[in-house]
């Protein structure tokens, strides 16, 4: 069954640095997204990807954040200068519809920030 | 905003009913999904249920909507420990782009 991959599973960085975190979505899926959950705290959407631009994002993805398509298969998250409070899971997500059941969830990327 | 709430905790006995219900906010969710976490995995979709119906059932699992209540619920019929696990649920509508938006999660816990 075809996943969505996201690495590294696990990553710790310095407050302040950047990190990318990376996904590779479903090969033929056309809607990507990006959502995080801190420890004990809802899953929460940040940002949606659609024909090569950021369709909806939320009030979490501000100017720290960015997203990319650098190539036909990979998707990355980028924090600028990370913070204490970026610590979270952040889970990638891609859909071949909008709507519907066709959301696909790779297993996360442990960011912890220190 | 749109907001789901769950329940965080569920102890059941392995061969036992699980219910798992959900409340949300938003009159217009269109779709109401159940997802599925296992340690160090990610979310996978259980079912899904569209607004205009009441209930789906898929082999062990029923899902029951009173859209009048905005409730949602998840019943697992003869848990197996296997179903340990945490459970979300999430709702989408037309004027968030359908895009789910997550509760809390409610972790189950089986014993034998």
């Amino acid at each position: 069954e075809p996943e969505v991959t996201q690495t590294p599973s696990h990553q710790v960085t310095q407050m302040g640095q950047e990190v990318i975190l990376r996904c590779v979505p479903i090969s033929n899926h056309l809607y990507f997204y990006w959502y995080r959950q801190i420890l004990g705290q809802k899953v929460e959407f940040l940002v949606s990807f659609y024909n090569n631009e950021i369709s909806e994002k939320s009030e979490i993805f501000d100017d720290q954040f960015s997203v990319e398509r650098p190539d036909g298969s990979n998707f990355t998250l980028k924090i600028r200068s990370t913070k204490l409070e970026d610590s979270a899971m952040y889970f990638c997500a891609s859909s071949d519809e909008q709507a519907g059941g066709g959301y696909t969830f790779g297993s996360g990327t442990r960011l912890t920030v220190v | 905003g749109e907001d789901v709430e769950q329940s965080l905790f569920l102890s059941v006995r392995e061969g036992d009913s699980s219910v798992i219900n959900c409340t949300y906010t938003d009159s217009s969710s269109t779709y109401l999904y159940w997802y599925k976490q296992e340690p160090g995995a990610g979310l996978q979709l259980l079912t899904y249920i569209f607004s205009n119906m009441d209930m789906k059932q898929d082999q062990r699992l029923t899902v029951l909507l009173n859209k009048k209540d905005k409730h949602l619920s998840l019943r697992i019929a003869d848990t197996q420990t296997g179903d340990s696990a945490i459970y979300f649920c999430a709702e989408g509508s037309a004027g968030g782009s359908y895009i789910p938006t997550f509760g809390r999660g409610t972790s189950l816990i089986v014993h034998p």
